[in-house]
């Protein structure tokens, strides 16, 4: 199975900072690299697929890049809505797995 | 609008057997691949399993293979988990997830969940 190792854990920041979290897979994935934002009591939702394509309706601030087996997922000027968790799942194959997670705090 | 309702969740022995269904609408149902994902309480997203637009192919998480049991009726815009011999670690919220593709992708609509509790 391919393990998605996300770091870090947690994060705290300030609405204008930009952050960065990264998911690194234990074996190749291409761009198979996927991101998705988690608030407590709500669906989770896709912020990226293809390690960097923008979900429509995903304000441009995120964004996501690939370099081999690591993959990173930006948010350029954190906004009060963006506190929450944040997970990577690969999908190159299955089982789909899913990075530990980020959350991100004020 | 894209709508996934999952039901059937609740409290169950441990050994014992529970079925979740996702009802769907707001898309074109047998053309995409469906999955079902839990978070077990103060912990990350799992996916549980998936199955491909025409049932072709179905896979599952470790955790529950052998356990588990997915399906779906496109006639009638549904999906289905099967849960058999539950043990305490399944319990968790469990999501109903569409897929982008007909087969295992990214997920881009999610229910809001239906809680199982395994316990004595």
């Amino acid at each position: 199975d391919i393990q998605m190792t996300q770091s870090p854990s947690s994060l705290s920041a300030s609405v204008g900072d930009r952050i960065t979290i990264t998911c690194r897979a234990s074996q190749r994935i291409d761009i198979y690299l996927n991101w998705y934002q988690h608030k407590p009591g709500k669906a989770p939702k896709l912020l990226i697929y293809a390690a960097s394509s923008l979900q429509s309706g995903v304000p441009s601030r995120f964004s996501g890049s690939a370099s081999g087996t690591d993959f990173t997922l930006t948010i350029s000027s954190l906004q009060a809505e963006d506190f929450a968790s944040y997970y990577c799942q690969q999908s190159f194959n299955t089982p789909l797995t899913f990075g530990g997670g980020t959350k991100v705090e004020i | 609008e894209v709508q996934l309702v999952e039901s059937g969740g609740g409290l169950v022995q441990p050994g014992r057997s529970l079925r979740l269904s996702c009802a769907v609408s707001g898309f074109t149902f047998d053309r995409y691949a469906m999955h079902w994902v839990r978070q077990a309480p103060g912990k990350g997203l799992e996916w549980v399993s998936g199955i491909s637009y025409n049932s072709a192919t179905r896979s599952y998480a470790d955790s529950v293979k052998g356990r588990f049991t997915i399906s779906r009726d496109n006639s009638k815009n549904s999906l289905s988990l099967e849960m058999n011999s539950l043990r305490a670690e399944d319990t968790a919220l469990y999501y109903c997830v569409k897929d982008a593709r007909t087969i295992a992708d990214y997920f881009d609509y999610w229910g809001q969940g239906t809680l199982v509790t395994v316990s004595s």
